[in-house]
């Protein structure tokens, strides 16, 4: 069974720091791996997906990796900014199904 | 509208009573999802459908729980005697097709009494 674990489950930063958010999975058979935004009391904005056959995704600030053998990706936000604050949930697919299996998330808060 | 949509925003009944949840797709596509999501976890997968039927409903925790998606486009979630640890944000999302980006609505909280 896939299960999926984000590290750290929380992280309070000053305003331009550089971050590591960590999502591990014990099933490396990926499809794809997701990762999210939400802001509370709302539902999820997709930020990057990753084919399991890719390294690496990158959106603006925002550059996310796969090492699928290892199971783990990692997604990197430069230059944080206090707009960043939320919770990023990773997720990974499987072969044969479209569901997704998600991390427990990262709570950010990046403070002025 | 331009993005998934759940109605209502906030559900608020008593144990034992029975609740319908609403999605409206993104126009035009095929894939639609259901997930449940406890507080301080991340979102479990319930059902998922391609077209008008369930293609996967491993994820719906016991037969109280039932979805249905008559004509493809709008969903409904409906669950029977509900109890307390029914209580979650349930949310709802679409995508174009199988391998494509999920686009989440905002859920619905659903509060058990």
């Amino acid at each position: 069974k896939q299960e999926v674990t984000q590290i750290p489950a929380a992280l309070s930063v000053p305003e331009g720091e550089n971050l590591v958010l960590n999502c591990s999975f014990t099933d490396s058979a990926i499809y794809n791996l997701q990762w999210f935004r939400q802001d509370p009391g709302k539902g999820l904005t997709s930020l990057l997906l990753i084919q399991s056959s890719q390294r690496e995704q990158t959106s603006g600030r925002l550059n996310a990796s796969l090492d699928k053998s290892s199971g783990r990706s990692t997604l990197y936000i430069a230059a944080s900014q206090p707009g960043d604050s939320a919770t990023y949930l990773c997720a990974v697919r499987g072969h044969n199904t479209d569901k997704l299996i998600f991390g427990t998330g990262t709570r950010l808060q990046v403070f002025p | 509208g331009a993005g998934v949509s759940q109605t209502p925003s906030n559900k608020v009944t008593e144990k034992g009573k029975y609740v319908e949840l609403r999605c409206d797709p993104i126009s035009g596509h095929t894939a639609l999802y259901w997930y449940r999501q406890s507080l301080g976890q991340g979102p479990e997968f319930l059902i998922y459908f391609q077209g008008t039927g369930a293609a996967d409903d491993s994820g719906l925790p016991n037969d109280r729980f039932f979805a249905v998606r008559p004509e493809g486009s709008v969903s409904t979630l409906k669950i029977q005697r509900t109890e307390r640890g029914d209580s979650a944000v349930y949310l709802c999302a679409s995508s174009l097709g199988s391998n494509q980006p999920q686009h989440f609505g905002d859920g619905t909280r659903l509060s058990i009494l």
